[in-house]
């Protein structure tokens, strides 16, 4: 079946460490986005990519980094300067177009240990 | 300015009622909006979208646009109680490829 496939669905990060957030999809979309979801708050935008090898910034950036050397992957780093990373994490996808829909994964939760 | 606002809500209504979520924009480039359902604990998945002034209907859910008061709305008509959820309203703006999300409605539909 075509989807988007995140993993893991849980995941616990010491003080200091990096993780990575994995994020696949095989629905032949260009544009793949990193969310973030706080409780009771919408999504605010990590990073986004709309062609391989080039991604943007959005609006919280600060503390991730994103590599897309693949169309199918957009894996996201939560480093150790992001000092509050707890929060459940969405990943989408969508073909290019001004009508085309965001599709999603089924997240990440990420919890501080 | 937020830009996109929502009602965070709760919205109750009883079973079988009419449902009506709400959602103004800022950005009066915005050319596709978009309803999310969100239930507890889950990721976001796609209800309906709309582009142009007027209705979009499908099956219970109604889309409604009006560009010049910079307003979409949701309908959900005989709700069910498994329509309780988080409704959220996203809008692409004229850039193309950045989505705006509200920050949700929350809709409990009592039996």
């Amino acid at each position: 079946d075509g989807g988007i496939t995140q993993s893991p669905k849980y995941l616990f990060r010491k003080e200091g460490q990096n993780v990575t957030l994995s994020c696949e999809q095989n629905l032949n979309h260009d544009a793949m986005y990193w969310y973030r979801q706080d409780p009771g708050q919408g999504l605010r935008l990590i990073y986004y990519s709309q062609i391989v090898n080039d991604f943007q910034k959005g609006d919280i950036a600060e503390g991730y980094s994103v590599s897309r050397e693949k169309k199918e992957s957009f894996p996201l780093t939560v480093t150790s300067a992001q000092k509050n990373p707890t929060a459940f994490y969405l990943c989408a996808s969508r073909r290019q177009g001004r009508i085309q829909p965001q599709h999603f994964g089924d997240g990440t939760r990420l919890s501080i240990l | 300015q937020k830009e996109v606002e929502q009602n965070s809500g709760p919205l109750s209504v009883p079973e079988g009622a009419i449902a009506s979520l709400n959602c103004t924009y800022s950005d009066r480039g915005s050319q596709s909006f978009f309803w999310y359902r969100q239930y507890s604990g889950k990721s976001p998945e796609l209800i309906m979208f709309i582009y142009s002034n007027g209705d979009k209907e499908d099956g219970r859910f109604t889309a409604q646009l009006n560009k010049a008061s910079q307003y979409v709305s949701l309908l959900i008509r005989d709700s069910q109680p498994s329509d309780s959820a988080t409704y959220l309203c996203a809008v692409n703006v004229v850039t193309g490829n950045q989505f705006y999300f509200g920050t949700g409605t929350s809709l409990t539909v009592i039996p």
